[in-house]
């Protein structure tokens, strides 16, 4: 079941640039994107979403994309910081479809270098 | 901030012995929800639950594993006799409701379980 993709299982970045994590996915269900941030022996928390409706959605420091026709959306995070330096996982879900289930990439682990 | 809470944190067992593991949702969401993370690899969703049922399940929920909502707060998940492949994190998430405005599951810190 490979419906969303980070392909990218790491990312290494000097802190004060810009990060920019990528998700893909297959689902042309899907209607609703989220990334949501991890940090060891913690479960992930939600960091910001996308509704299929919009292109960008942005908050703070982070910045999602997405593009439909590529089936493809993005998290900028700039300036970067060392306390960003987690696992972001993609997720998507299609509750206007009816379904219940988020389903999550594999995430991507990124370093911010001070 | 309300949150999910799980217990315990971790849990060693034998194989072919049942665990259960234990959850208290957010006091006010409605959707329940376990997923497992193997080392290394992606969150995988198991099942999701609302209004006392199933409301979907995925490949792994086979017939060895269970949910339950036995009381007003706690959501549980058995694992009737376990395999060395069941260990994994196992994290349980809840959700306010269903809409654009609520898509998000807040997730608790996960129980580690040790199969041996």
């Amino acid at each position: 079941d490979q419906q969303v993709k980070q392909n990218s299982p790491s990312l290494s970045v000097q802190e004060g640039r810009i990060s920019i994590l990528n998700c893909d996915y297959t689902n042309s269900m899907f209607d609703y994107f989220l990334w949501y941030k991890k940090y060891p022996a913690e479960g992930p928390t939600f960091l910001i979403s996308i509704s299929s409706i919009k292109d960008k959605n942005e908050d703070g420091r982070f910045t999602v994309f997405l593009n439909k026709s590529a089936k493809h959306l993005s998290l900028h995070i700039v300036p970067s910081q060392p306390g960003d330096s987690a696992v972001y996982f993609c997720a998507a879900s299609a509750s206007r479809a009816g379904g219940f289930k988020t389903i999550f990439g594999a995430g991507t682990r990124l370093f911010v270098k001070a | 901030e309300p949150e999910v809470t799980q217990t315990p944190s971790h849990q060693v067992t034998q194989m072919g012995q049942e665990v259960i593991l234990r959850c208290v949702p957010i006091s006010n969401h409605l959707y329940f929800y376990w997923y497992r993370q193997i080392l290394g690899q992606k969150v995988e969703f198991l099942v999701s639950f609302y209004n006392n049922e199933i409301s979907e399940k995925s490949e792994i929920f086979d017939d060895q594993f269970s949910v339950e909502r036995p009381d007003g707060s706690n959501f549980t998940l058995k694992i009737r006799s376990t395999k060395l492949e069941d260990s994994a994190m196992y994290f349980c998430a809840s959700r306010l409701s269903m809409g654009a405005t609520n898509e998000k599951l807040f997730f608790g810190s996960g129980t580690q379980l040790s199969v041996l």
